[in-house]
């Protein structure tokens, strides 16, 4: 049984760019949370998606969006990338509001 | 909004001393969750407390939550270098949002 994956492992990109990350839930799970977690810090909520819908968003700009899709995978979005947006990334699925378990995240480097 | 403080922000030890990490929320919560990050790592959730006064025990680790639900503490006795790693402590927030403590990074000298 596969945990929580996330792709890729490593990005590198330039201010202005967009990206887009990628989760996949552990099995049974159908709820999926997004996180950024700065060097030094605790990982921050960015939004959750549930039902292929958002329903709750952290203080995070519109810069940042997301999708999940029906077989409960998502992506996180970025546009114009921030020198700010570097950090680690952090994809965590459950089923409904039970314990949350978190992938290995997603290094992004805004250069 | 929700604030979640650690205490402290680094600890360093000697192997086999003991450690304690302490949370405090601004506001009364449901639940406290605890996860633990390796160097390099993702955070790996511990254990939940629900109930007020609770303790839990995973071996050297003592997990406590306050009687007003708005505190916590982890508690590792003996410490062992497989104890590095960095300790948070999170709370929810509305339904959904977890929200984390900055975390207390504990070091252990062989």
């Amino acid at each position: 049984d596969a945990g929580v994956t996330q792709s890729p492992t490593h990005l590198i990109k330039t201010r202005g760019q967009q990206v887009t990350l990628r989760c996949s839930p552990k099995s049974g799970h159908d709820t999926v949370s997004w996180y950024q977690q700065a060097l030094g810090q605790g990982p921050q909520f960015i939004f959750q998606y549930y039902e292929e819908e958002e329903r709750q968003r952290g203080n995070f700009p519109d810069r940042f969006s997301g999708h999940q899709f029906p077989n409960y995978s998502s992506e996180l979005n970025v546009n114009a990338l921030l020198l700010g947006d570097s950090a680690l990334y952090l994809c965590a699925s459950s089923w409904t509001q039970e314990t949350q378990y978190f992938g290995p995240g997603t290094r992004l480097l805004v250069l | 909004g929700q604030q979640v403080m650690q205490i402290p922000q680094y600890q360093h030890v000697q192997e086999g001393e003991d450690f304690t990490t302490y949370c405090n929320s601004s506001t009364t919560l449901s639940n406290i969750q605890w996860y633990k990050q390796r160097p390099g790592g993702h955070p790996v959730f511990l254990i939940q407390l629900v109930k007020s006064g609770e303790v839990k025990k995973q071996k050297r680790l003592t997990f406590q939550f306050g009687e007003a639900k708005k505190n916590s503490s982890l508690h590792i006795t003996a410490t062992q270098t497989t104890d590095v790693g960095t300790y948070f402590c999170a709370g929810p927030w509305g339904n959904y949002k977890l929200t984390f403590g900055k975390g207390t990074l504990l070091t252990v000298n062989p």
